[in-house]
């Protein structure tokens, strides 16, 4: 069974750090694409960041030079490191892959919220 | 980028009624649009991929349709799970881009 968990959400204040983890269970994640996916509290979905199976990434505009998208295939885990958050980084963060044919997002863990607040 | 516009941005329908939800494209994607269903604190749910296909598990009374700039998710008799919100998503490029989403809420 296909399973995605993440962690690491929670309080930070403005310009802070924080290093999000999803931890993927039932595949293997260096051989599947891996992205996340952001959702402002009561807002619509924005796709953040992907990773390739072979190390390409790419990301939004908004958080180009702030984010970094990364993998530890050993831990089968899947990583986002935001950098001088800003309050408009506030959402809940999915981490989320599909089949190799397309970018569609069929498997979605529950989310971690960020919340960036002084 | 590619701008993906819904609408309408909220309907009220009834069990058993059928709904039609559009997707506007900015440029053209071909079939590259997936739609999803989003429960309150729950995550994203994969409907629609390719425009027209369903994934294993979605019920037939889901369906959709176009290609290009124009496209449609029609639920066909509305069941009381299916009160939701729904996103669109363009496929075609990067950066993905989803539509501002239709909450489907109870008459």
């Amino acid at each position: 069974e296909v399973q995605l968990v993440e962690s690491g959400g929670g309080l930070i204040q403005p310009g802070g750090s924080l290093r999000l983890s999803c931890v993927v269970s039932g595949f293997t994640v260096s051989n599947k694409y891996m992205t996340w996916v952001r959702q402002a509290p009561g807002k619509g979905l924005e796709w953040v960041s992907v990773i390739y199976s072979g190390g390409t990434t790419y990301y939004t505009d908004s958080v180009k030079g702030r984010f970094t998208i990364s993998r530890d295939n050993s831990k089968n885990t899947v990583y986002l490191q935001m950098n001088s958050l800003r309050a408009d980084d506030t959402s809940v963060y999915y981490c989320a892959t599909g089949p190799p044919t397309g970018w569609y997002f069929d498997s979605w863990g529950p989310g971690t919220l960020v919340t960036v607040s002084s | 980028d590619i701008q993906m516009t819904q609408s309408p941005s909220s309907v009220s329908a009834s069990v058993g009624d059928r709904v039609t939800i559009t997707c506007r494209a900015s440029h053209v994607i071909s079939s590259y649009l997936a739609w999803y269903q989003q429960k309150p604190g729950k995550a994203p749910k994969l409907l629609i991929y390719g425009a027209s296909s369903l994934p294993s598990g979605v019920p037939s009374r889901f369906s959709g349709s176009g290609s290009g700039t124009d496209f449609t998710l029609t639920i066909s008799s509305l069941q009381p799970e299916d009160f939701a919100t729904y996103y669109c998503q363009q496929a075609n490029s990067f950066p993905l881009t989803f539509g501002g989403g239709t909450k489907v809420e109870i008459k």
